[in-house]
């Protein structure tokens, strides 16, 4: 089945330092691919998204591009902030799987001042 | 546009009972799913309706239920709740396949 595996926090960084969270995934065919965030005590909040192979999905300076050949979809951005802090979750959408999502484990990001 | 809303946002259950928890999609979204997140199993997906119709669901034992109502508005019951049910249910409303979800806050249940 669909699986993704993203790599284990938490990651700690200094401020306007960059960022890297490496997301590989195993799915038939070409999925959509996501990224969402959550903050404490909140529901996931859709960051950013690629449908197609190298499409380049971007929001408040992240991106990830969708990498076919090496099937990963890895997050970055050039300098956080400590309001970045949260959790990122990398998601799949299938094409056989209807509209269901298969998220990783998720990477939680903490940005010290 | 208002967003995707769930009600209650929090619930403490006895072990035993049943709950029934409710999520209004965002307005013409169609495509409603459940997730729950727990710590140790992270995201998993429940169940996704479509036009009322449970189109998709996902490995979890038949204490677990939902439907969606003609107005999108969607809810899901767990009866029989076990200890191990405490967790944060997360209800999602999308525009169409492959265009992503946009979740709630989430209802947080626990279950003592």
């Amino acid at each position: 089945g669909d699986s993704v595996t993203q790599m284990e926090g938490p990651v700690t960084l200094s401020e306007e330092a960059f960022l890297t969270i490496n997301c590989t995934y195993t799915a038939t065919g070409y999925p959509s691919l996501f990224w969402y965030v959550q903050y404490p005590g909140e529901g996931l909040q859709l960051l950013l998204k690629a449908t197609k192979a190298d499409d380049k999905g971007s929001n408040k300076g992240f991106e990830a591009t969708y990498r076919k050949e090496t099937t990963s979809f890895h997050l970055e951005k050039g300098s956080v902030q400590v309001s970045d802090s949260a959790v990122y979750f990398c998601a799949l959408s299938g094409r056989n799987a209807g509209n269901m999502l298969t998220f990783g484990g998720g990477t939680r990001l903490m940005v010290k001042p | 546009k208002a967003g995707v809303t769930q009600t209650p946002r929090y619930l403490i259950k006895t072990r035993g009972q049943q709950v029934t928890l409710s999520c209004s999609p965002i307005s013409g979204h169609r495509s409603v799913s459940w997730y729950q997140q727990t710590p140790g199993q992270g995201l998993q997906f429940l169940f996704e309706y479509f036009s009322e119709t449970q189109r998709n669901k996902g490995n979890f034992p038949g204490r677990f239920s939902g439907r969606q109502f003609s107005n999108s508005r969607s809810e899901m019951n767990v009866s029989t709740l076990e200890l191990g049910d405490s967790a944060l249910y997360l209800c999602a409303s999308s525009p169409g396949q492959g265009k992503g979800y946009t979740f709630g806050s989430g209802t947080r249940l626990t279950v003592v």
